[in-house]
């Protein structure tokens, strides 16, 4: 069954405090794997594109790995505005897309 | 400004009543897409729509109904609403179905009472 696992479900990190949120995937011959960033009351902003283990692509504080059976969002040096729910999206061979339930992230200043 | 907008932001309705919510988006994406998220669950996909007057099911289309007779719009009704669709809905658009990132509106809350 193609599934998408985020974890942990929520992440509470002081300022400048770096750390990892994982996405694990089940999925039928993985064309891509997305990840989104959700802030509250609005809808989720595309963040980056990978599509191959061994991939890494980088924005800012954040860069973005992938494996064979999971994907990382490494976050360096947060600030308080990273704060938001960060979402992980599989597209299987068939086209679908599966979304993770997300980490809600709080960086305390 | 360029973009995708839903209305209305929010909706409170009646079980039993017809309800539409709009979708409009200024990109020219040919791919449009229907999500609820609900607390516990990813995004599910409820309908989407490969161009104009193509239409086709997602995860879990029960209960809505779809049209696209324009490639910028795409509403979603519906057509005799139950409790348990109360949920946040969200429209995405997208150049392709595959390897392209969705890009989605900001959400239409809706509650049935």
């Amino acid at each position: 069954e193609d599934q998408v696992t985020q974890s942990p479900e929520a992440l509470r990190l002081q300022e400048g405090e770096s750390s990892s949120l994982n996405c694990s995937y089940t999925v039928s011959g993985l064309r891509g794997l997305f990840w989104y960033r959700q802030d509250p009351g609005k809808g989720p902003e595309f963040l980056f594109t990978l599509y191959s283990a061994g991939e890494e692509k980088e924005k800012e504080r954040l860069k973005a790995t992938l494996t064979k059976k999971e994907s990382f969002l490494h976050i360096t040096a947060p600030k308080p505005e990273d704060s938001a729910t960060y979402l992980c999206a599989a597209q299987t061979g068939a086209n679908n897309l599966f979304f993770g339930t997300g980490t809600r992230l709080t960086v305390i200043p | 400004d360029a973009g995708i907008t839903q209305s209305p932001r929010y909706k409170i309705t009646e079980t039993g009543r017809q309800v539409t919510l709009m979708c409009h988006q200024t990109w020219s994406h040919s791919y449009m897409f229907w999500y609820r998220q609900d607390l516990g669950h990813g995004l599910r996909l409820i309908y989407y729509s490969a161009a104009a007057d193509i239409t086709d099911k997602g995860e879990v289309p029960d209960g809505y109904v779809v049209s696209r007779s324009k490639t910028e719009n795409f509403p979603l009704t519906l057509e005799s609403a139950t409790r348990s669709q109360t949920s946040v809905y969200f429209c995405a658009s997208g150049r392709t179905n595959s390897n392209q990132p969705q890009h989605f509106g900001d959400g239409t809350r809706l509650s049935i009472l």
